[in-house]
């Protein structure tokens, strides 16, 4: 079973364009939700993260928006670059005892210049 | 710090053989976790440790996956004997909770290719 769903799996976009990545989550106990950004040849490493008691985050060109109701997050790349190109992973945890993350599939993003 | 520290980057092997993974993780990190990293299936957590203890290896794919962790400073992946569809990127990363049952971020280290022939 998949608790974190996200799409889309591939995402091409120019260079100033907005990348949006979402993210869609099953279990009402998950309380911390991150980004991780890989490289080829890479691990992944956090970006940014969220907690739900707010609805948005924001880190430079990048946001999260979280909305607790409907169990779904999105990553918001502004003014994207070509520098930004990676693969992408939305994950989720549950804070206190085993809080280990559960991933997303994975987007790999395509900036062109 | 040096970060987390796997070894050998790159493994070709031929089937049938065994292959050994291994990790270093970050000094006074208390969770170590095991991911495999393939196209179809993306990031799959395969086992993790706390203090050095396996806690959760209901992701380890079959018998011939194994883990050890005998000290805070070293991991073990082992695979015996190993079949092409092993053949992934594998990720070790290691973490601490802060304090009050917080989350922090999971340190990934650069990952071993393998390939089995």
């Amino acid at each position: 079973q998949q608790q974190v769903k996200q799409s889309p799996q591939s995402l091409i976009v120019q260079k100033g364009g907005i990348s949006i990545i979402n993210c869609a989550y099953e279990n009402t106990a998950f309380d911390y939700f991150p980004w991780y950004q890989q490289f080829p040849g890479k691990g992944p490493a956090l970006l940014i993260a969220i907690r739900p008691d707010v609805s948005e985050k924001k880190e430079g060109r990048f946001t999260i928006s979280f909305n607790k109701s409907a169990k779904q997050f999105s990553l918001h790349i502004m003014d994207s670059q070509p520098g930004d190109s990676a693969t992408y992973f939305c994950a989720a945890s549950v804070s206190g005892g085993s809080y280990i993350p559960t991933f997303g599939r994975g987007t790999s993003l395509i900036v062109h210049p | 710090d040096a970060g987390v520290i796997q070894s050998p980057r790159h493994e070709v092997t031929e089937m049938g053989q065994e292959v050994t993974l291994r990790c270093k993780p970050i000094s006074g990190h208390d969770y170590l976790f095991w991911y495999r990293q393939t196209m179809m299936r993306g990031l799959e957590l395969l086992i993790y440790f706390n203090n050095n203890v396996p806690i959760d290896d209901s992701g380890m794919p079959e018998d011939r996956f194994s883990a050890k962790m005998p000290n805070a400073s070293f991991s073990t992946l082992k695979i015996q004997p190993s079949e092409p569809r092993d053949s992934a990127v594998y990720f070790c990363a290691s973490s601490f909770p802060l304090g009050g049952g917080m989350n922090t971020e999971a340190f990934f280290g650069q990952g071993t290719r393998l390939t089995v022939v």
